[in-house]
């Protein structure tokens, strides 16, 4: 079955710095999506990406769409202590397999002040 | 607009009983996906519902199992518990099928 591989597993950083993770899969995507999650909670979508290459910002992240669908990366610039949490990638495809979301393993940031 | 709403958020429940856990949709939402969270095995697709009819199914056992309203809303079951079904259960909503997924805050299961 589809796998993503998503790295670092974790990450401690210092306040202010910038953070780069990202998911590789075996097979293709049509949607790349990121989300964090904070503990007790349910995953809050970060961006969407929807064609390959594209490349999107949402404050302080960016987030971009590989060009072979296999794969995605997400960047933090300045981090803060709120950025501490959990982030997936979650792939989905389309045809029959639309509305199941395969996430990757999560990256574990921790930021020191 | 409200988010994905799901109830119960906590649950405890021995091994053997069944369990109905609810999910109403962000309004305007027609589908709604089913996740089950656990540290070992993260993030696994359970189901998929649009139109009251289940378009998608993970590889899990028939013990669980779902259902859709024409409300949207939708509930999932498990029957006969097993320890190993405690977990996070999440429930996402989006607004057609290939649209992006909104999640609930989860009802976290315990199995005793």
């Amino acid at each position: 079955g589809q796998q993503l591989n998503q790295s670092p597993q974790s990450m401690f950083i210092q306040e202010g710095e910038d953070v780069s993770m990202n998911c590789t899969s075996s097979s293709i995507f049509n949607t790349w999506l990121w989300y964090k999650q904070d503990p007790g909670e349910g995953p809050v979508l970060l961006i969407a990406l929807y064609k390959a290459g594209e490349l999107t910002s949402n404050g302080r992240l960016t987030a971009q769409f590989g060009i072979t669908r296999k794969d995605s990366f997400l960047n933090i610039s300045a981090s803060i202590p709120s950025d501490v949490g959990i982030y997936f990638c979650a792939g989905q495809d389309s045809g029959g397999s639309q509305g199941n979301l395969i996430f990757g393993k999560g990256t574990k940031l921790s930021v020191k002040p | 607009k409200a988010g994905v709403t799901q109830t119960p958020r906590y649950l405890i429940k021995t091994r053997g009983q069944q369990v109905t856990l609810s999910c109403s949709p962000i309004s305007g939402h027609r589908s709604v996906s089913w996740y089950q969270q656990t540290p070992g095995q993260g993030l696994q697709f359970l189901f998929e519902y649009f139109s009251e009819t289940q378009r998608n199914k993970g590889n899990f056992p028939g013990r669980f199992s779902g259902r859709q309203f024409s409300n949207s809303r939708s509930e999932m079951n498990v029957s006969t518990l097993e320890l190993g079904d405690s977990a996070l259960y999440l429930c996402a909503s989006s607004l057609n099928r290939d649209h992006e997924q909104y999640f609930g805050p989860g009802t976290r299961l315990t199995v005793t």
